[in-house]
């Protein structure tokens, strides 16, 4: 009955590794996000998709490139890992409403230790 | 530039007492104003949202406080609980766009 589920909950690497987290909702959203939390509980948002296609990248190095392989699944793959890259990694999802906003749905997260 | 900015950062309040979460942003193209909470080790939930063509919401125990022109916003817990225990996050976003801009979050201690 999970909403929004992640895989692996924890994942420790060394730097320069390369790894991918995923992500899947059961709620028919047409919209998915990634999220990061900071060891100071900052929460930023990376990147969200609408119906596979990219419609936010913040800013975020190129070394993370998210991948929607069809509405109901976002994966987030990183290279070269780097010590900052450690963190929480939250997927969400919403529908998405012309004109509205909507309830975003959190995973339950990914903790990522680079070491 | 933190678009939105929340205090305190923590807050230990008795059982049965009220807790009190500012939040105040910049951006006047916001228009979607909601509250998440979290626990430890799991991801935010949304707790109680509002749009600034309302002063108030008030849910249960939960209200938020709106002023459109200080452009701020807070969360009051009534009797507050061990159970409200918790990380809290405001969050402003604009219509159509879905990104959401948290505050910092208020760690929110609850003793019995």
């Amino acid at each position: 009955d999970t909403a929004v589920s992640q895989t692996p909950k924890y994942l420790v690497t060394q730097m320069g590794n390369d790894k991918s987290i995923k992500c899947e909702q059961n709620l028919g959203h047409d919209t998915m996000y990634w999220y990061k939390q900071d060891s100071k509980k900052f929460l930023k948002i990376m990147f969200s998709y609408n119906n596979k296609e990219l419609i936010i990248n913040e800013t975020v190095p190129n070394r993370f490139s998210p991948k929607s392989p069809d509405k109901a699944h976002l994966n987030l793959h990183i290279n070269s890992l780097e010590l900052g890259d450690s963190a929480v990694y939250f997927c969400a999802s919403s529908r998405r409403l012309a004109g509205d906003s909507d309830t975003q749905y959190f995973g339950p997260g990914t903790r990522l230790t680079v070491l | 530039q933190q678009q939105v900015k929340q205090s305190p950062q923590s807050l230990i309040v008795q059982k049965g007492g009220i807790s009190i979460i500012n939040c105040a942003y910049e951006n006047t193209a916001f228009d979607y104003f909601p509250w998440y909470q979290q626990f430890p080790g799991k991801g935010p939930a949304l707790l109680i949202a509002i749009r600034p063509d309302v002063s108030e919401k008030k849910e249960g125990r939960f209200t938020i406080s709106f002023n459109k022109s200080a452009k701020q916003f807070s969360l009051h817990i009534m009797d507050s609980q061990p159970g409200d225990s918790a990380t809290y996050f405001c969050a402003a976003s604009k219509a159509a766009g879905n990104k959401l801009t948290f505050g910092g979050g208020t760690r929110v201690l609850v003793k019995p």
